[in-house]
C-alpha cells in the first residue's frame, strides 16, 4: 500500500550541527506521487515548509532542502546548520496529482539545543 | 487573508455521549476542505475530504462523520464516542487538490475520552 516513513523522534541536535531527517515513501497506488515536508513550530499551526512535485527536482526552504528521489523512494529533509529556533515537529506527507488524499509520517520532533 | 477556526479548542468526553467538532475558513470562497486525526504518538491521518457542499468522502472509517452544511464549514460528529476517539483534530483547507497543493491547517481540537 501507500505509506510514509519517518526518522523516529525526538531528534536532538546543537545549534550549528547539520541535519537530516530521514523519509521514505511507498507509492504502489499513486500515479504521480507528489512530496512534502510540513512542520508544526511550538505554539503555532501546522505549516508547509516545502513540496516537491517533479521527480528528480530540490525544494528548498528557511535552510531547509529536500530532493525527491524516486530510484530510491526518498525525499530526505537537510539542513547544513541548525538554529533554535529549528526546533519543530516536521512531517513528511505524500500525495496524488489531482487527487484529494494526503499520506503523512508519524512526524519528527526535533529539539535544537542552544 | 483567510482564517481558519477550529471549535472547540479542547474537550473532555465520557465513552459513548455525542461529539460534534466545527470548523470554518473565512476569506476563500469554496476551499477544499479536510479533517485529520492523530492519536498520542500516532501518525496524522486523513479522515474525510469535501470538494463542494453537501458533498464528503471518507477515507478512513473510525466511526465518525462529517458534513458540509455551508461552503465554509466543516462539522465531524458521532453519536457514541469510543476511547480510540482520543487525539487531536486537524481542519484544513486547500485550493487545489491537497496531493499537490498547499494545505493551511486550523490550531486544532483536542479531545480526551473517559
Amino acid at each position: 500500500g501507500d505509506s510514509v516513513t519517518q526518522t523516529e523522534g525526538p531528534v536532538t541536535v546543537s545549534e550549528s550541527e547539520s541535519l537530516i531527517i530521514n523519509c521514505t515513501y511507498s507509492a504502489t497506488s499513486i500515479a504521480y506521487p507528489n512530496l512534502f515536508w510540513y512542520v508544526r513550530y511550538p505554539g503555532e499551526g501546522l505549516q508547509l515548509l516545502l513540496k516537491v512535485i517533479t521527480a528528480g527536482q530540490k525544494g528548498s526552504s528557511r535552510g531547509f532542502e529536500a530532493t525527491y528521489n524516486k530510484e530510491t523512494t526518498s525525499f530526505h529533509l537537510q539542513k547544513a546548520s541548525v538554529q533554535e529556533s529549528d526546533s519543530a515537529v516536521y512531517y513528511c506527507a505524500l500525495g496524488d496529482t489531482n487527487a484529494y488524499k494526503v499520506i503523512f509520517g508519524k512526524g519528527t520532533h526535533l529539539h535544537v539545543l542552544p | 487573508a483567510q482564517t481558519i477556526h477550529q471549535w472547540p479548542v479542547a474537550e473532555i468526553k465520557a465513552v459513548g455521549s455525542p461529539l460534534s467538532l466545527g470548523c470554518t475558513i473565512k476569506g476563500k470562497s469554496s476551499p477544499n476542505l479536510y479533517w485529520y486525526w492523530q492519536a498520542t504518538g500516532g501518525t496524522l491521518q486523513q479522515l474525510f475530504y469535501s470538494i463542494t457542499v453537501g458533498q464528503v468522502e471518507s477515507v478512513v472509517q473510525l466511526n465518525l462523520s462529517a458534513s458540509r452544511p455551508k461552503d465554509d464549514q466543516f462539522i465531524l460528529s458521532t453519536e457514541k464516542l469510543l476511547l480510540s476517539h482520543s487525539g487531536f483534530y486537524l481542519c484544513a483547507w486547500s485550493l487545489g487538490g491537497a496531493g499537490q497543493d498547499t494545505q493551511y491547517f486550523g490550531p486544532g481540537t483536542r479531545l480526551l475520552v473517559l
